[in-house]
């Protein structure tokens, strides 16, 4: 996966789709990509990881592409709950679980 | 379940001083990660261990060490800390590399 690349931030309203993309042009055939977010004062949490396609869960979907260079966490109606950092994972190269973080995204939903 | 479990939750340090920071999971997870995290910034990996007995550096190692002497310790120390160590540190592990992560709730130190 390597390092990855997502906008810094976003805003929103309650009720609508969010959509974050994430670009890893380096990834490994057999990396998983993985979302997490994080609350302040947290550590961060697991949201939904994916290897092609669609992956949907009670929180959000992912969708990968077939190449898999980039993916796209989709989240259904936000709320102001959903106020928080969303971070797609890399690896660094070489190391079976060098996880590291991307930048993130700071998503802020408005009323 | 407790999970992951750091400690302290806080810690002012005189800067020169050394600091072991504590974390503990009852999972029985094969990896353990440490992070830092700067003010309004991303998470940065220091170190990892697959497993008992072997770590890993990840992207900022310089200034910290770590060992994993079994399965459920994975403590983190810094030998002689200075200004910029200040952040809040998390502790991490998860089965293996493909893998749901837990988090611990966080160390915030600072070094004055």
């Amino acid at each position: 996966l390597a390092k990855t690349t997502q906008p810094i931030s976003m805003d929103s309203y309650e009720g609508q789709e969010v959509n974050i993309t994430c670009s890893h042009n380096n990834i490994a055939t057999n990396d998983y990509i993985t979302w997490y977010q994080q609350f302040p004062s947290q550590g961060p949490r697991f949201i939904i990881q994916g290897y092609k396609t669609k992956v949907t869960n009670e929180v959000a979907s992912l969708f990968i592409p077939a190449d898999r260079k980039s993916s796209t966490l989709s989240l259904p109606r936000v709320s102001l709950s959903d106020t928080a950092v969303y971070y797609c994972l890399g690896r660094l190269t070489g190391g079976y679980n060098k996880l590291i973080f991307g930048a993130g995204t700071r998503l802020a939903v408005h009323p | 379940t407790a999970g992951i479990t750091q400690a302290p939750t806080s810690q002012i340090l005189a800067a020169g001083r050394s600091m072991t920071l504590r974390c503990t999971q009852d999972m029985r997870h094969n990896a353990m990660y440490w992070y830092r995290q700067d003010l309004g910034l991303g998470l940065r990996l220091i170190h990892y261990s697959n497993t008992a007995g072997t770590t890993g550096k990840g992207e900022v190692p310089d200034g910290y060490s770590v060992s994993r002497a079994n399965t459920d310790d994975f403590p983190l120390t810094l030998a002689s800390a200075v200004p910029s160590q200040t952040s809040v540190y998390f502790c991490a592990s998860s089965v293996g590399s493909n893998t749901e992560a837990f988090f611990g709730q966080g160390t915030r130190l600072t070094v004055v």
